[in-house]
């Protein structure tokens, strides 16, 4: 079974400073790993993805998280916050549908707060 | 190229009333899939399709939700007779591949409903 718990339902940072949003996983099976952003009234847009090459992943708009299997974790990350990047972030990991076929499993989701 | 195309973008009906929401996916997707997004909540698969055949339906209320994927293109989901608990954001995504787990999904906007 696969799962996804997202550390936070709420994250608030000033301008300028650095975005951590938290994601660890929980999966029976290889883990692949989503990172999606949601803008009100908007659907999801993807940020970035793990597929098993480099740990380190780069995403648009400046993202980038690291997988850490010892930790189980796919932590976002963005140096620096722009009053643009607010929105609610969703973590999700690829599990298996009952036809063995590729389905995510998203977290409850963490709302960014941007502050001027 | 054109995205994931939904609608309505918004319903409101009364118990016990019927509705359906229509999705177009990216030309040349085979798979499409339907989620459910509580307030406050992840999306939540409710159905997947691969070209006009279902691959998974576990999450499905089949009691009052039906889907189907006609010709292997659009779709239609419906809820008869709707209740208070399926007021929520319905969410139609489609991706290249119908079995790869590392696959992109592509979400459209979304049709919020609200059950009064």
């Amino acid at each position: 079974a696969q799962s996804v718990t997202q550390l936070g339902s709420h994250v608030s940072v000033s301008e300028g400073a650095l975005v951590l949003l938290r994601c660890n996983y929980s999966s029976s099976v290889p883990p692949y790993l989503f990172w999606y952003v949601q803008y009100p009234n908007q659907g999801l847009q993807l940020l970035l993805k793990y597929t098993s090459a480099a740990t380190l992943v780069k995403g648009i708009n400046g993202f980038e998280a690291e997988f850490k299997k010892s930790e189980t974790s796919f932590h976002l990350t963005k140096p620096s916050a722009h009053m643009s990047d607010a929105a609610e972030y969703f973590c999700a990991v690829s599990g298996l549908g009952s036809s063995n076929t590729g389905k995510l499993i998203f977290g409850q989701g963490t709302t960014l707060q941007v502050k001027p | 190229e054109a995205g994931v195309a939904q609608s309505p973008r918004y319903k409101i009906i009364e118990k016990r009333q019927s509705v359906a929401f229509w999705c177009n996916p990216i030309s040349g997707h085979a798979t499409l899939y339907w989620y459910q997004q509580i307030l406050g909540q992840g999306p939540k698969l409710l159905i997947q399709f691969q070209n006009n055949g279902v691959v998974d339906d576990s999450q499905l209320p089949k009691d009052r939700f039906s889907a189907e994927r006609l010709k292997g293109v659009d779709s239609t989901l419906k809820i008869q007779p709707a209740k208070l608990e399926d007021s929520a954001v319905y969410l139609c995504a489609s991706s290249l591949v119908a079995t790869a787990r590392t696959d992109t999904q592509y979400f459209g906007p979304g049709t919020r409903l609200t059950v009064l």
